[in-house]
């Protein structure tokens, strides 16, 4: 099993450029969440996914958008890049929405906008 | 808005010492539970803590959790080189459709 795979590793975008960011998940979970993580601030969630056929917004998802492809994939897209969207960028899974359950988290897409 | 707060931002400790770190919430939860995040990697699930526990073990880790105070603290004993990391809690807050908050970490540096 390799859990939650995320691509690209890294990423160097001008600013106004676009991209998406992969992850696929091979754990059958029901949830799966964006989050970034910038120096000295934690991980804030940007966007989730309680199932398939569902997205909903997180603390900070302006500027982004995400699609669930399907139940093993969710990704997430900048239109328009921002150098405020430099960031490390982690996607998560969980086995559904629940209060009592583990995120399983990918190795992270090092994001750059010059 | 960060939920959880760690204290101290940055530990460092000798092989074999125990390490303490503490995380604050500001409002009720339903569990807590405790990341580690090695340099260039994603985080990984250490300890989940239910708010009707007060403590809970798994391995070399303790966690205890007090609702009263809306603290936490994570104890590594008998520290190793590889403990070497970034900790960081999550609360699962009431009413927010159990999605986790994380604070901002403890770094912890365990020389030989």
């Amino acid at each position: 099993n390799a859990g939650v795979t995320q691509t690209p590793k890294f990423q160097v975008l001008k600013t106004g450029q676009s991209m998406t960011l992969q992850c696929a998940q091979d754990m059958n979970h029901n949830s799966m969440y964006w989050y970034r993580q910038d120096p000295g601030m934690g991980l804030r969630l940007i966007y989730y996914s309680a199932s398939e056929g569902t997205t909903d917004k997180g603390e900070v998802p302006n500027g982004y958008n995400v699609s669930r492809l399907n139940k093993r994939e969710f990704s997430l897209r900048l239109e328009s890049a921002a150098p405020s969207q430099t960031s490390v960028y982690f996607c998560a899974s969980s086995p559904r929405l629940s209060a009592y359950n583990e995120q399983f988290f990918g190795p992270g897409t090092r994001l750059t906008v010059l | 808005s960060q939920q959880g707060e760690e204290d101290p931002q940055a530990l460092s400790i000798q092989e074999g010492e125990n390490a303490t770190m503490n995380c604050s919430y500001k409002t009720s939860i339903n569990n807590l539970q405790w990341y580690r995040q090695n340099s260039g990697r994603g985080l990984v699930h250490l300890i989940l803590i239910r708010s009707n526990e007060r403590e809970k073990h798994s391995g070399r880790l303790r966690v205890t959790l007090d609702t009263s105070k809306k603290s936490s603290s994570l104890l590594i004993t008998a520290s190793r080189a590889a403990d070497t990391a970034s900790y960081f809690c999550a609360t699962d807050a009431a009413g927010t459709a159990s999605k986790l908050t994380f604070g901002t970490g403890t770094r912890l540096q365990v020389t030989l």
